[in-house]
């Protein structure tokens, strides 16, 4: 079974820098989706940014970038530029293509952003 | 509006009373899923749906039951509710259930204590 890993339970940044959050997984599959979510105080989950594995460039969303190492299978998250309304929690999320239920989402175990003014 | 709603958004009840957590869409997907979100373990799937009918157990099925009538609908049924059961849950939805990528849309969550 497909594991997500996020080492990072808290992070901290000042307001206008840049911040990685990092996320490692396991798999056995060659072809999968890579995806962050973000969870502010609402509770609502946005998705940030998606990666295809069979893709070797890196997803950019505005300010919103990954590093996707397949070989290392590490897939962090940069957030350049960062505003107050980026503090949430974090979300790292896998995806698989090859099986029944192929939607279903596997998560890590979050990273709390705090953005300090 | 396309969305995901789900009702109650709070809920306070005891060990051992029935409850429902709807979940409803309004943009004919066919699949839905639901999650349930615990500090330390980010959001784990309970059942999934890939269409009417058609249910299927997720990573953490045991105490929860599923119902899939209606295409629009998928409500989360806990007929003997416990403590182990206080959690933050989701309702997820997406255009189809197979291969391919389509996005996956949240409903608002719903919190949930069990006393």
């Amino acid at each position: 079974a497909q594991t997500v890993t996020q080492s990072q339970p808290e992070m901290s940044v000042q307001e206008a820098e840049t911040v990685t959050l990092s996320c490692t997984y396991d798999t056995s599959e060659s072809d999968y989706y890579l995806f962050w979510y973000k969870q502010p105080p609402s509770r609502q989950m946005i998705l940030v940014i998606r990666q295809e594995a069979y893709k070797q460039q890196n997803a950019t969303e505005n300010r919103f970038s990954v590093n996707f190492q397949k070989a290392a299978k590490s897939f962090s998250l940069k957030i350049s530029d960062s505003q107050l309304g980026d503090a949430a929690m974090y979300f790292c999320a896998y995806r698989s293509t090859l099986i029944q239920g192929a939607q279903k989402l596997v998560f890590g175990q979050g990273t709390r952003l705090t953005i300090n003014p | 509006e396309a969305q995901v709603t789900q009702n109650p958004r709070y809920l306070i009840t005891v060990t051992g009373k029935k409850l429902t957590v709807t979940c409803s869409q309004n943009m004919n997907h066919e699949y839905m899923s639901w999650y349930r979100q615990d500090p330390g373990l980010g959001l784990r799937q309970i059942y999934y749906s890939m269409n009417v009918e058609v249910t299927d157990k997720g990573d953490v099925p045991e105490g929860y039951k599923v119902s899939r009538k209606e295409k629009r609908n998928f409500p989360l049924i806990l007929e003997s509710p416990s403590p182990n059961q206080t959690s933050l849950y989701f309702c997820a939805s997406s255009l189809w259930g197979g291969l391919g990528y389509n996005e996956q849309f949240f409903g608002p969550g719903t919190r949930l204590t069990v006393l």
